[in-house]
């Protein structure tokens, strides 16, 4: 069983509509990251989370750090918004290596 | 200035060729990365520099040499490459000594090997 586990893998929806895409953990942590990266392109990082929510835009990231479990909100979702978006988890007592899960895919239809 | 470059965008190499990608920063962070990516899969890590000094290398080939100039720059030298390394090359940097912080992504570049 992989350490990060995302779901789900694909996402396909119509522009507007509320995505919700989850990501859950094994392992003890010191900070988990949402990244995003489109086709053939650079990573861009989204947010950084230790502990709470966060939010930026129509992006919003929460973790319960007692569940394991993240989860990555985008509203009224563009179809600029379609990139594969990627949970990494930073284990804890580990400083510099990141445990990458699979990523979802995400397509927003106009 | 919140960006990583790097160059080329796209390198095409035969297995005899000596290349050099090339990764900059001036957010005056102490960390820089180098990563390598297959399609599908998630970023592998390969070196880590911090404070210019190579900390971390992930056990990688000794035709993959980097070097960090200074503190804005990383270079990742290759020689006698393998069609197997061909993949995306990301490098990333984030501030302070201890890694904690937030790692920021180049664009990458996309490496070919014939």
């Amino acid at each position: 069983k992989n350490e990060v586990e995302q779901s789900p893998q694909n996402l396909t929806a119509q522009e507007g509509e509320f995505i919700t895409i989850n990501c859950s953990y094994s392992v003890g942590i010191s900070a988990l990251h949402w990244l995003q990266q489109h086709p053939g392109g650079g990573i861009v990082s989204l947010f950084m989370l230790s502990s709470g929510k966060k939010k930026h835009g129509r992006l919003i990231a929460t973790i319960n750090i007692q569940e394991k479990h993240s989860s990555l909100h985008i509203t009224a979702s563009h179809p600029r918004d379609s990139a594969v978006y990627i949970c990494a988890v930073r284990r804890g007592g580990s400083n510099y290596q990141l445990i990458w899960g699979a990523g979802t895919k995400l397509i927003i239809k106009p | 200035d919140t960006e990583v470059t790097q160059t080329p965008k796209h390198l095409v190499m035969g297995m005899t060729n000596k290349k050099s990608l090339k990764c900059e920063q001036h957010m005056g962070h102490r960390a820089m990365y180098w990563y390598k990516q297959k399609a599908k899969k998630p970023p592998e890590l390969m070196f880590v520099y911090s404070y210019e000094k190579l900390s971390i290398n992930e056990s990688v080939p000794s035709r993959f040499s980097p070097e960090c100039p200074n503190s804005s720059l990383l270079n990742l030298h290759l020689h006698a490459l393998q069609p197997e390394d061909s993949a995306l090359y990301l490098c990333a940097s984030s501030g302070g000594r201890s890694f904690i912080y937030e790692q920021y992504f180049g664009p990458g570049t996309r490496l070919t090997v014939t």
